[in-house]
């Protein structure tokens, strides 16, 4: 069965600061994986995803995400944090079954700090 | 944004009541899903439909039916709500090879 954990309900980073926020996943297929982003109030914006080419992958914003297999992770990070990049962050996991629907971490909530 | 509709955006409904939340979609995507969000928990499926009267459970769908009698439509019943079902509903969208884009949301507050 596929899942995803995210390590870290609430990360604070000083602005300007390397922003890390940490996703493991589990999939017995190879998976297709996603950070989205939620601004208060709002829906969930696609980040960026992971679909078997490339392992580093860069998104909208700055961000990018690697994806290793060996330690089935999907961390995201943006080298320097900025105030706008306050917000919720979900990683997802596509299901295995023709669905196509997500599996989503409970989320962390990135705090930027002056 | 994906052109996704949610209606009503906000709702206030007394326990036992039937609700009925709106997704509308002019993407003619083929998979509709309705998840709910609730603190601690991230996003969860509630049922999806892969097609015109197709549809099938999620992960937490009991209390919970739906109905997509046109592929831009996909509607959440609540049979009889709950406090329980006080969350923050999202309907969600996508084709095979593409990600899934999400409405803005529903605020059901069950009193």
């Amino acid at each position: 069965a596929q899942s995803v954990t995210q390590l870290g309900s609430h990360v604070s980073v000083s602005e300007g600061a390397l922003v890390l926020l940490r996703c493991n996943y589990s999939s017995s297929v190879p998976p297709y994986l996603f950070w989205y982003v939620q601004y208060p109030n709002q829906g969930l914006q696609l980040l960026l995803k992971y679909t078997s080419a490339a392992t580093l992958v860069k998104g909208i914003n700055g961000f990018e995400a690697e994806f290793k297999k060996s330690e089935t992770s999907f961390h995201l990070t943006k080298p320097s944090a900025h105030m706008s990049d306050a917000a919720e962050y979900f990683c997802a996991v596509r299901g295995e079954t023709g669905a196509n629907n997500l599996f989503f971490g409970t989320g962390t909530r990135l705090t930027v700090i002056p | 944004d994906a052109g996704i509709t949610q209606s009503p955006r906000h709702k206030v409904t007394e326990t036992g009541t039937p609700v009925t939340l709106r997704c509308h979609q002019t993407e003619n995507h083929r998979y509709m899903y309705w998840y709910r969000q609730d603190p601690g928990h991230g996003l969860r499926l509630i049922h999806y439909s892969y097609g015109v009267k197709d549809t099938d459970k999620g992960e937490v769908s009991d209390g919970y039916s739906v109905s997509r009698s046109k592929t831009e439509d996909f509607l959440l019943t609540l049979e009889s709500a709950t406090s329980s079902q006080t969350s923050v509903y999202f309907c969600a969208i996508s084709d095979r090879a593409t990600e899934a884009f999400f409405g803005q949301g529903t605020r059901l507050t069950v009193v």
